[in-house]
């Protein structure tokens, strides 16, 4: 069975870095095509997201907070890690992390988050 | 830039059909996914490339695609089927997650 679960502070003070961790079992951080996106949804708001790595270590960043954010990997703990610089209220939202499988089919591109973890909520407030 | 545009709410009385439709300009080049999230939930997955059900996904939900947009339907719709539903893609590079604002589906 696949699950994943994240983990990280409840709350976080105005500047400080937010760092939670998306923890996964069955299945392996190493198999090709698979990746951990990370999402947020400030409350009542739309889902956003932030973040990807795969196996091959390939990343990417949404770019209207790519200067902000970081993601890393350790497949021997079978966990992704995102950190958040400078956090601001703003930033106050569930946070989910899903499993991402890709590929080409039909010669058009598909990336699929088939698998996604509770959500962890961080609030931002001195 | 990208977007993926959705209508931010769509109302059906138990029984009707319900349709909700995502554009974007990358559609006819990358695949989309939809996703139903009930309050206090997180998202699960419905409708992968395009049209592809999973196993779990129940028959009533279909997904279809046209040049630039994508449409969910879900045909005999009830009352557990009240939630917010968001169409995934990716940027014509490929390399950018978007996510559409969101629809709210109201069964009356």
């Amino acid at each position: 069975q696949v699950t994943l679960k994240e983990s990280g502070p409840v709350l976080v003070k105005p500047t400080e870095t937010l760092t939670l961790t998306c923890t996964v079992s069955g299945f392996s951080l190493s198999e090709s095509r698979v990746g951990i996106s990370w999402i947020r949804q400030p409350p009542g708001k739309a889902l956003e997201w932030l973040a990807h790595i795969f196996s091959s270590d390939g990343k990417s960043f949404n770019t209207s907070l790519n200067s902000r954010l970081a993601i890393s990997k350790d497949t021997s703990k079978s966990q992704v890690v995102l950190t958040v610089t400078n956090m601001d209220p703003v930033d106050t939202a569930t946070y989910f992390c899903a499993r991402v499988v890709v590929g080409v089919f039909n010669n058009n591109y598909y990336y699929v988050m088939d698998i996604w973890g509770q959500g962890t909520t961080v609030t931002v407030s001195s | 830039s990208d977007e993926l545009t959705q209508p931010p709410s769509v109302s059906v009385s138990p029984g009707q059909t319900a349709r909700i439709t995502c554009s974007g300009d990358a559609l006819p080049k990358q695949y989309a996914s939809w996703y139903q999230q009930k309050p206090g939930l997180a998202p699960i997955l419905l409708i992968h490339k395009d049209t592809e059900r999973p196993s779990t996904t129940p028959e009533r939900f279909s997904g279809s695609s046209s040049g630039t947009a994508v449409t969910l339907t879900i045909r005999g719709v009830q009352a557990e089927d009240e939630a917010d539903y968001y169409c995934q893609s990716a940027d014509r590079s490929g390399v950018y997650v978007l996510f559409g604002g969101g629809t709210k589906l109201t069964v009356l």
